[in-house]
């Protein structure tokens, strides 16, 4: 049974770029949170996907966008990506939007940028 | 103020010990409580949940949570090396805006 599967692993991306990041979800799941983590930091949610609609969002600008396909999973888009962007993002997943049981994570996409 | 508090350590202790990580909070909303082990370069791990007050353990491991006081708790009974990691605390409000909030994480290392 697959758990939560996230690409690339790494990425290495300039000041004002865009980045498009993956996330396939654990087989049963339905609904997609995405979560950036700074070092050091605990993980800081960014918006969630249900029913390919964004359902919630955190404290983030509108740079930050994201998609949830049919077959749901889900990308995390960044436009003009600025210094402070450089974090570990996670995707959790779960079933139903209320995750009172806890999410199952991936391993993270580590973004630096330069 | 944060929501949710929690000592960034890092915590060392000798393998065999009992290690105790805690977490404060300021909404007494909260209801439901978890704690995740994070290893390096990895995502988050769900080790245990709770719903309001109570005692929950799982083999070496306890999850206390005080609402009177706006404390958890996590206990590791005979730590062991393999522990080593970071533990975050989180917490999810329902009522109203629904919120999933985390610690910023106690980095816990089990010396052999």
């Amino acid at each position: 049974d697959a758990g939560v599967t996230q690409s690339p692993t790494h990425l290495i991306k300039t000041r004002g770029q865009q980045v498009t990041l993956r996330c396939s979800p654990k087989s049963g799941h339905d609904t997609v949170s995405w979560y950036q983590q700074a070092l050091g930091q605990g993980p800081q949610f960014i918006f969630q996907y249900y029913e390919e609609e964004e359902r919630q969002r955190g404290n983030f600008p509108d740079r930050f966008s994201g998609h949830q396909f049919p077959n749901y999973s889900s990308e995390l888009n960044v436009n003009a990506l600025l210094l402070g962007d450089s974090a570990l993002y996670l995707c959790a997943s779960s079933l139903g939007s209320r995750a009172n049981y806890g999410y199952t994570f991936g391993s993270g996409t580590r973004l630096t940028v330069v | 103020q944060k929501e949710v508090e929690q000592d960034p350590g890092p915590l060392s202790v000798p393998e065999g010990a009992i290690v105790s990580l805690n977490c404060t909070y300021s909404n007494s909303a909260f209801q439901y409580f978890m704690w995740y082990r994070q290893y390096s370069r990895k995502g988050p791990e769900l080790l245990m949940y709770t719903y309001s007050s109570g005692n929950k353990e799982d083999g070496r491991f306890t999850a206390q949570v005080d609402k009177s006081s706006k404390y958890i708790s996590l206990f590791i009974r005979d730590s062991q090396p393999s522990d080593s990691a970071t533990y975050l605390c989180a917490m999810i409000l329902t009522s109203g805006t629904y919120k999933y909030i985390f610690g910023t994480g106690t980095r816990l290392k089990v010396l052999a």
